[in-house]
Order: structure tokens, then sequence, then C-alpha cells
């Protein structure tokens, strides 16, 4: 058990809104990741951070935005949803090796 | 660029039968390859992880895999199927030499275990 966790698990809401996913660790790993999960996909890298403050970007950033103000929270935003953005949404931490694991995921409608 | 390819998106077996799972790659540098399970609903578990220690690796639940660098190969095998075993699997690259240690993940296999 990584120690990670994700809040919301379920959220319906509708397009235009914005919305905010976190993920939270426990066990102070400097990398954090966002993926999402659609089918036919597997899971696509949205946003990633190396430390406090420190992010890049995903193959699939547009439309999301991501902020890490403490080392064991990383928060994806939605500025504006839409129905695209429908989907599961994986955060996951990186461990001294490469090995990431992953929090229980946030499922999210667009409607 | 770093990509994997599993080659089969559904997979049937009989319970006590053998699992054969497929996956190649492609990676510019010397990769880490990974297999990952995820039941119905929930979320992932690393099921194991080769990282140029040795080409078989051992995992969880009776999974291994071979890494075959001249096939670019890292097949998933189980001798026998359980009924447990039915979700969908994942393989996973990642490049040594990519400072994000992002992953590249393949479309997936589902594995349907028959009674």
């Amino acid at each position: 058990d990584a120690g990670i966790t994700q809040s919301p698990r379920h959220k319906v809401t509708e397009t235009g809104t914005p919305v905010t996913l976190r993920c939270h660790q426990t066990e102070n790993h400097r990398y954090m990741y966002w993926y999402r999960q659609d089918p036919g996909h597997g899971l696509r890298l949205i946003h990633y951070s190396y430390g406090v403050k420190d992010t890049d970007k995903g193959e699939v950033s547009d439309g999301y935005s991501v902020s890490r103000s403490k080392t064991e929270d990383f928060l994806l935003t939605l500025e504006s949803a839409t129905s695209s953005q429908t989907s599961v949404y994986f955060c996951a931490i990186k461990e001294d090796t490469d090995t990431q694991y992953f929090g229980p995921g946030t499922r999210l409608t667009v409607l | 660029a770093q990509s994997v390819t599993q080659l089969d998106s559904h997979v049937s077996v009989s319970e006590g039968t053998p699992v054969l799972l497929r996956c190649n790659y492609s990676s510019s540098y010397s990769p880490s390859l990974f297999w990952y399970v995820q039941h119905p609903n929930k979320g992932l578990q690393l099921l194991l992880k080769y990282t140029s220690a040795a080409t078989l690796v051992k995992g969880i639940n009776g999974f291994e895999a071979e890494f075959k660098k001249s096939e670019t190969s890292f097949h998933l095998t189980k001798p026998s199927a359980h009924m447990s075993d039915a979700a969908e699997y994942f393989c996973v690259v990642s490049d040594l030499g990519d400072s994000s240690y992002k992953l590249i993940f393949g479309s997936g296999t589902r594995l349907l275990v028959r009674p």
C-alpha cells in the first residue's frame, strides 16, 4: 500500500463547470502523476510533478492544469469541463526505483 | 520514442490451462518493463517488473514474464489459470533515460477465464 488516496471517488458535473480532483500521499514521494483511463487507450499521462511547485505536461494535457503546493498533495483541475473529459482519473507516485503505484481512481462524468 | 503493443485485446482460456498475454515494445534507451493488472472497477496493481537484473521475472500470483531483447518482447505467462485471474492486463514501458520516469501503457488485454 503506497498510501495514496484520491477524492472525490465519483463525481458527476455539467459541461462548463470547473472541477478539481485531489491526490494525497502519506510517504513524501517526490514524483506524482495524473493519468486518465479510457477504453482502448490504456492509461495516458496528463501532467506530472517532480517536486513542490515543479510540474510538467504529459501527452494529453490540453484542458487540464495542476498544482502542487505541498509534497503530499497534487491537484488536477479542469477549468471548464467538457464531455470528452469524462473518464477515470488515476493518480500515481514513483518510489525511489522507477516503479509507480496508483491510487484507487476517480470516476468523472461530464454531462 | 517509446511505445507498447499488446497483440491481443481479448484472451479467453479455460480454468487450469496456461495463460499467454503478448506484449511488444519499442524504446530508445534501456527500458524498464512492467505488467499491471486491473480487476473490474478496481485500481491498478503491479504484477511484476523488469529492470535488467534477470531476463525471467517472477511476479505475484504465479505470473512471470520473459524479457527478450532480440524480439523486443515481454510476454506474460502463467502455467495454470484461475478464475480470479479474470481481469485486464497492461504492459507498460518506461525509459531509464527519461527524467520524467513517465509510463507508456499498452491498450490492455482482457483475460476471460472459463470454468
